[in-house]
């Protein structure tokens, strides 16, 4: 049974440069959400996806965009890059219970490193 | 609005020794709580959840939490520490409706000493 899979693994971009990071959730799920995890830090929610609509959304601001597609797999996109974008971006799936939107426990990714220089 | 606070960043324990990780929350609804461990360069695995049955919680590695409502904690335990257990540990809250967004707390580092 395959888990939560997240690509690419490392990123490295500069400033003002745009993003995509995409996950596969985990096999049955039909539910993702996204974390951004700066060093030294707990992960902060940045936005959940659920039947390709954005269900909910953290306080993170409009250069913080997603997507999620038939299959249930997402991709979280961030424009204009600053350094303080650098973190561990994770994704976790879930499954809505009972047609949703509530969910069952999220399962995580092993993440993508970002490094925004 | 949801909160978690995760008191001591650090924790160092003998092996073989208790280790106890400490929880508290705030919440305006009743809540759903995890424990979460993070090794280096990983993302989180679920440890334990409590989401209103038995208050106390037995999770996966020997791990054990409690919800105490009048203490607003869920602390996590375990009788014996393993030096596999050195790792970041995180609590975190949900409520019961809606999407569930979990809000973490900042994280307990915690080694263990051979």
């Amino acid at each position: 049974d395959a888990g939560v899979t997240q690509s690419p693994t490392h990123l490295i971009k500069t400033r003002g440069q745009q993003v995509t990071l995409r996950c596969s959730p985990k096999s049955g799920h039909d539910t993702v959400s996204w974390y951004q995890q700066a060093l030294g830090q707990g992960p902060q929610f940045i936005f959940q996806y659920y039947e390709e609509e954005e269900r909910q959304r953290g306080n993170f601001p409009d250069r913080f965009s997603g997507h999620q597609f038939p299959n249930y797999s997402s991709e979280l996109n961030v424009n204009a890059l600053l350094l303080g974008d650098s973190a561990l971006y994770l994704c976790a799936s879930s499954l809505a219970i009972a047609g949703g939107p509530r969910q069952e426990t999220q399962y995580f990714g092993p993440g993508t490193r970002l490094l925004v220089l | 609005a949801q909160s978690v606070t995760q008191l001591g960043s650090h924790v160092s324990v003998s092996e073989g020794a208790l280790v106890l990780l400490r929880c508290n929350y705030s919440s305006s609804v009743p809540p759903y709580l995890f424990w979460y461990v993070q090794y280096p360069n990983q993302g989180l695995q679920l440890l334990l959840k409590y989401t209103s049955a038995a208050t106390l919680v037995k999770g996966i590695n020997g791990f054990e939490a409690e919800f105490k409502k009048s203490e607003t904690s869920f602390h996590l335990t375990k009788p014996s520490a393993h030096m596999s257990d050195a790792a970041e540990y995180f609590c975190a809250v949900s409520d019961r409706g809606g999407a569930q967004k979990l809000v973490f707390g900042q994280g307990t580092r915690l080694t263990i000493n051979p």
